[in-house]
């Protein structure tokens, strides 16, 4: 059990676009998803927390309006990466806490590529 | 703010050599947690110690939480080529309420020569 998905796993996207990342936990419910950025051999860098039913808080430094969260179910979080900039090329990974747990479970990653 | 540091960086053995990394936290933790992450995966938990002094494991890994609960250890006794990957420690933090996340260390690579 604790299973999370992302989707895409990987993106290649035009300056200037969008993208929208999924995070779902499939076998669990989560109240909380948490959102994270790793650069090449380094560690994670917590981006954001996802309530479901309430705002994203944010991390200082990471823009809210550039990096767009929500949480609209126990089950899935999206991220939205809006007019996307080759410095947001990095690899996402979500992680999903079960209701009462205290471990995360993380999601396979999604690589964004923006060119 | 909180901040957990991990050492070392990277350790390369040789397979059968044991493996220590090690993780201090500059505040004292309710809890910490140890994840893998493989090359090119995903973390994935290992462990959660909560207790003054404990020590867990799991096979050929040992786990230590300081008296003080601002330090621990992962030890790998033996080394084998599965055990390649990035390592990391992470104490929570409380983001409001009930709530919180979590700080990671920057992790230790470990590559194993077979």
């Amino acid at each position: 059990g604790a299973v999370v998905s992302q989707h895409p796993s990987w993106v290649i996207c035009k300056s200037g676009t969008s993208v929208k990342i999924e995070c779902r936990s499939l076998d669990f419910q989560a109240t909380t998803m948490f959102w994270y950025r790793q650069f090449p051999k380094q560690s994670l860098m917590l981006m954001a927390t996802s309530n479901e039913g309430s705002k994203a808080t944010y991390e200082q430094g990471v823009e809210k309006d550039k990096f767009l969260i929500n949480h609209a179910s126990l089950t899935l979080s999206t991220l939205t990466v809006t007019s996307a900039h080759p410095e947001d090329s990095s690899f996402y990974i979500c992680s999903a806490r079960r209701t009462g747990g205290y471990e995360q479970y993380f999601g396979p990653g999604t690589r964004l590529t923006v060119t | 703010g909180q901040q957990v540091m991990q050492i070392p960086q990277y350790q390369h053995v040789q397979e059968g050599e044991d493996f220590t990394t090690y993780c201090n936290s500059s505040t004292t933790l309710s809890n910490i947690q140890w994840y893998k992450q493989r090359p090119g995966g995903h973390p994935v938990f290992l462990i959660q110690l909560v207790k003054s002094g404990e020590v867990k494991k799991q096979k050929r890994l040992t786990f230590q939480f300081g008296e003080a609960k601002k330090n621990s250890s992962l030890h790998i006794t033996a080394t084998q080529t599965t055990d390649v990957g990035t390592y990391f420690c992470a104490g929570p933090v409380s983001s409001g309420g009930s709530n919180y996340k979590l700080t990671f260390g920057k992790g230790t690579l470990l590559t194993v020569n077979p």
